[in-house]
């Protein structure tokens, strides 16, 4: 199985702030990497697909980059709604592992 | 618009199954797998199985074989996900989604809390 490892596991930020989310593969996944937000009592919602594509609707200040092990999540200018639990996950190859995910907090 | 509705709330002893629905609309139901993830309380998000609503094929994790199982119903566009053998672990909401070329998961049902208590 494919271990997805995302660091930091939290992080305190201000509105206006930029940060980056890093996530590792234990094996080659090629682009095959995904992002998303989730928050409380929702479901949660697709931002970034094969590593660097946008998904519809969602802000540009959102942007994925990385191939092969490593990606990379950013966000430009937080936002206050952009605080949530950001996860990455891998689908290269079955089980679809999700990262542990990274809880991105208001400083 | 894309929607995928789950069923509601269950509660079950250990040992107990469940299932757990999915109806979907706006889309062509076979044209996009359905995946379920789950998250257990305090956890994170967990990648359980998927179906092809085309042909019926299934793929889970290993973790769940033996356990799950995951079927359609293409007159209703309608996934389901049962789980057997309920243990206290398993309490978790657990989600529905549809997978895009990718396999991203684009839209997500609106989550079912499965609880196992004794």
């Amino acid at each position: 199985d494919i271990q997805m490892t995302q660091s930091p596991s939290s992080l305190s930020a201000s509105v206006g702030d930029g940060v980056t989310i890093t996530c590792r593969a234990s094996h080659t996944i090629n682009n095959y990497l995904n992002w998303y937000q989730h928050k409380p009592g929702k479901a949660p919602k697709l931002l970034i697909y094969a590593a660097s594509s946008f998904q519809s609707g969602v802000p540009s200040r959102f942007s994925g980059s990385g191939s092969g092990t490593d990606f990379t999540l950013t966000i430009s200018s937080l936002q206050p709604e952009d605080f949530a639990t950001y996860y990455c996950q891998q689908t290269y190859s079955v089980p679809f592992s999700f990262g542990q995910g990274t809880i991105l907090e208001i400083e | 618009q894309v929607q995928l509705v789950q069923s509601g709330a269950e509660l079950k002893k250990p040992g107990a199954s469940v299932r757990v629905s999915c109806k979907t609309s706006g889309y062509t139901f076979g044209h996009y797998f359905v995946h379920w993830v789950r998250q257990a309380p305090g956890e994170g998000l967990e990648w359980m199985a998927w179906i092809n609503p085309n042909t019926g094929g299934t793929n889970a994790a290993e973790k769940f074989q033996g356990r799950v199982t995951m079927t359609r119903d293409t007159s209703t566009s309608t996934a389901y996900m049962d789980l057997t053998s309920l243990r206290s672990g398993d309490t978790a909401i657990y989600y529905c989604a549809r997978a895009e070329s990718h396999q991203q998961l684009d839209f997500w049902g609106q989550g079912t809390l499965v609880t196992v208590t004794s």
